[in-house]
């Protein structure tokens, strides 16, 4: 079965602190991963993707395949890291892509 | 800005009465989604249109349809409304028939059924 897991509901840490927000997925073929964000009144967007191997707004993330992960990283979080964060799996073959959401991880950084 | 419009932010209906939900595009995309989004769940997909052709997820209710008149324009029309389709529903689109293209979403319309 595909499915995508984020294991916390919610993540809180202080301004500065390291942020890990944890994913692990399952899926049969070649994963294709992602992760999303929602700051509070904004819409879902795209922070960064596996593929790509950047560094968006700091964060990171690197695919595991031996432990099925995808966390998302950040050495020092920011008052303006605080939002929804989802990680997503694209699955489907030929025209389109099938995003599998997980749960979702609120981030929470306080002062 | 281009982007992806949905509206209303807002709908209100009764148990068993249609409703139509709209998303417009201003990205020129092929390809437009439909998701639902119950409260504290992940966003699930009903459908998509890669241009014309309409896919339906294989767990998606008789009660939802979806329209595409042109590429611009997409409808998510609920036939008859019960209580647990209350959530918000997130439009999406993505450019290119490439699984990994990027999709943008809009600001969602948070369906109330009461």
């Amino acid at each position: 079965a595909q499915r995508v897991t984020q294991p916390e509901k919610l993540l809180s840490v202080f301004k500065g602190a390291p942020v890990e927000l944890k994913c692990n997925y399952s899926y049969s073929g070649s994963p294709e991963l992602f992760w999303y964000v929602q700051y509070s009144r904004q819409r879902l967007q795209l922070l960064l993707r596996h593929i790509s191997r950047e560094s968006i707004k700091g964060f990171t993330a690197d695919l595991n395949k031996g432990e099925t992960s995808f966390h998302l990283k950040k050495p020092f979080a920011q008052e303006e890291d605080s939002a929804m964060y989802y990680c997503a799996l694209i699955t489907g073959s030929g025209n389109t892509g099938k995003l599998i959401f997980g749960q979702g991880t609120t981030l929470q950084v306080k002062p | 800005d281009a982007m992806v419009i949905q509206n209303p932010r807002y709908q209100v209906t009764q148990f068993g009465k249609p409703v139509t939900l709209s998303c417009s595009q201003t990205l020129n995309h092929n390809v437009m989604y439909w998701y639902q989004q119950k409260s504290s769940q992940a966003p699930k997909l009903l459908f998509h249109y890669y241009d014309k052709d309409f896919n339906n997820e294989a767990d998606t209710p008789d009660n939802f349809q979806s329209r595409r008149p042109n590429t611009s324009f997409c409808f998510l029309d609920i036939r008859s409304p019960g209580l647990g389709d209350a959530a918000m529903y997130l439009c999406a689109t993505s450019r290119r028939a490439i699984s990994t293209d990027t999709q943008y979403f809009g600001p969602g319309t948070r369906l109330t059924v009461l």
